[in-house]
C-alpha cells in the first residue's frame, strides 16, 4: 500500500555528473514537496509543485530543479553535483497547501564521488 | 523567523515513559506535527495537533500543546525498544513545515 514511492533508494553519482531522482504518489494529492536532509539536520524545504505551480524556496540553489509531467510523479534534477549535495533527498504530498499534512516517501540517499 | 528548537538526545529505559520536548516561534500555526525517523528511512508521521487544542492522546502518545509558551511536548507510555529514532517536531506555515532538529530517542533495556 505504499503512498509515496521514491526509486532509487540510494543513489551513487560522480562529482558533476547530472542526476535525477524520482518520486510519485498514489494519493492524488495537488502539492508534490522536495526536501534536502543532510546528516544529523532537519529535513530542508528545496521547492513544491502545486499541481503545475513551481514554487521555489528563495535560497534552493540553481544546481536544484524540479519536474511535474503529470500529478502522479515529479522529478528533482541535480545538474552538477558537488560533494555538498550529499544527503537524503524526501519527496512529500499534501492535499493543499494551507497547512494541511504533508506525507513522506522513504527517500533518496545520494552519494557523490 | 521561524525557528523550532528540541533537545538532541533522550535516553530511557525500556518501559518508562519518555517525553520529548519542542518550542517554536511561529504563533500562526495552525497544527504542529511529531515525526518518526528511522536510520535511513524517510519521515513517518506519528500525530498532530490542531493549535486550538491543548492535548491530544492516540494510543500510547500523549501530545501536549502551550500555546503561551509555544512550547510543545510528545510522551510515549511504555517506550519500547522499537521506539528508538529520531523525533521531529513541525509547525506548519503556508506552504511548508518548519522542522527541528531532531531528538535522538535511545531506549535500552
Amino acid at each position: 500500500d505504499a503512498m509515496v514511492i521514491q526509486n532509487p533508494r540510494y543513489q551513487v553519482t560522480q562529482f558533476g555528473k547530472p542526476v535525477t531522482l524520482s518520486c510519485s504518489q498514489t494519493l492524488n494529492h495537488n502539492v508534490m514537496y522536495w526536501y534536502q536532509q543532510k546528516s544529523s539536520q532537519a529535513p530542508k524545504l528545496l521547492f513544491h509543485y502545486y499541481d503545475k505551480d513551481f514554487n521555489n524556496e528563495a535560497d534552493t540553489p540553481d544546481n536544484f530543479q524540479s519536474r511535474r509531467p503529470n500529478t502522479s510523479f515529479c522529478f528533482l534534477d541535480i545538474r552538477s553535483p558537488g560533494l555538498g549535495d550529499a544527503a537524503m533527498y524526501l519527496c512529500a504530498t499534501s492535499t493543499g497547501v494551507n497547512q494541511e499534512t504533508q506525507y513522506f516517501g522513504p527517500g533518496t540517499r545520494l552519494l557523490v564521488l | 523567523g521561524e525557528d523550532v528548537e528540541q533537545s538532541l538526545f533522550l535516553s530511557v529505559r525500556e518501559g518508562d515513559s519518555s517525553v520529548i520536548n519542542c518550542t517554536y516561534t511561529d504563533s500562526s500555526s495552525t497544527y504542529l506535527y511529531w515525526y518518526k525517523q528511522e536510520p535511513g528511512a524517510g519521515l513517518q508521521l506519528l500525530t498532530y495537533i490542531f493549535s486550538n487544542m491543548d492535548m491530544k492522546q492516540d494510543q500510547r502518545l500523549t501530545v501536549l500543546l502551550n500555546k503561551k509558551d509555544k512550547h510543545l511536548s510528545l510522551r510515549i507510555a511504555d517506550t519500547q525498544t522499537g521506539d528508538s529514532a529520531i523525533y521531529f517536531c513541525a509547525e506548519s506555515i503556508p506552504d511548508k513545515l518548519i522542522f527541528g532538529t531532531g531528538t535522538r530517542l535511545q531506549v535500552f533495556p
